[in-house]
């Protein structure tokens, strides 16, 4: 089956930018989605992108999709304390709807 | 802006007992869905609804599991039951289109004891 995974930890200075990984299996044409986790809370999307696409941009937020690798990203441009969370890759099913989600990754900002 | 709403926000049970998760999905939507998340584990797909039917479920949607819509708000999820290892976190999610984005509302924690 589908397999989507995160690398677990990432660590930047308030004001760098911050990239986040995820690598999937399944290379069937589909939306793929960013959540947002903050402690205790539900998750939040952030943004998404369908297949045929490389990249969107989103205010501070730029995702990009290598296709040929299966590999998809979030960069947070001038990351902020408030961005601080668990952030969720997650890809949408062959035929159904079912989204398959990476293990999240948890993303610190320091001061 | 519109958002799903879940009830209660955390749960304990004792275990073998009847729980009832409660979700409100975004009006419009009408396509349904619930995931849940063991602590420390990934978030897994449960079920997915529309037109009053299960559309796809996931091998742990096993007869333990069941969904209704009982009215036109209301989007729930039975476990008849319980076992220590349905405690988790469970999400409910809408999508105005099958194919299309997921909303998720804030999350039932579930404590089986």
């Amino acid at each position: 089956g589908e397999d989507v995974e995160q690398s677990l930890f990432l660590s930047v200075r308030e004001g760098d930018s911050s990239v986040i990984n995820c690598t999937y299996t399944d290379s069937s044409s589909t939306y793929l989605y960013w959540y947002k986790q903050e402690p205790g809370a539900g998750l939040q999307l952030l943004t998404y992108i369908f297949s045929n696409m490389d990249m969107k941009q989103d205010q501070r937020l730029t995702v990009l999709l290598n296709k040929k690798d299966k590999h998809l990203s979030l960069r947070i441009a001038d990351t902020q304390t408030g961005d601080s969370a668990i952030y969720f890759c997650a890809k949408g099913g062959n035929a159904g709807n079912m989204l398959t989600f990476g293990g999240g990754t948890r993303l610190m900002v320091k001061p | 802006e519109p958002e799903v709403t879940q009830t209660p926000s955390h749960q304990v049970t004792q275990m073998g007992q009847e729980v009832i998760l409660r979700c409100v999905p975004i009006s419009n939507h009408l396509y349904f869905y619930w995931y849940r998340q063991i602590l420390g584990q990934k978030v897994e797909f449960l079920v997915s609804f529309y037109n009053n039917e299960i559309s796809e479920k996931s091998e742990i949607f096993d007869d333990q599991f069941s969904v209704e819509r009982p009215d036109g708000s209301n989007f729930t999820l039975k476990i008849r039951s319980t076992k220590l290892e349905d405690s988790a976190m469970y999400f409910c999610a809408s999508s105005e289109l099958g194919p299309d984005t997921q909303y998720f509302g804030p999350g039932t924690r579930l404590t089986v004891l």
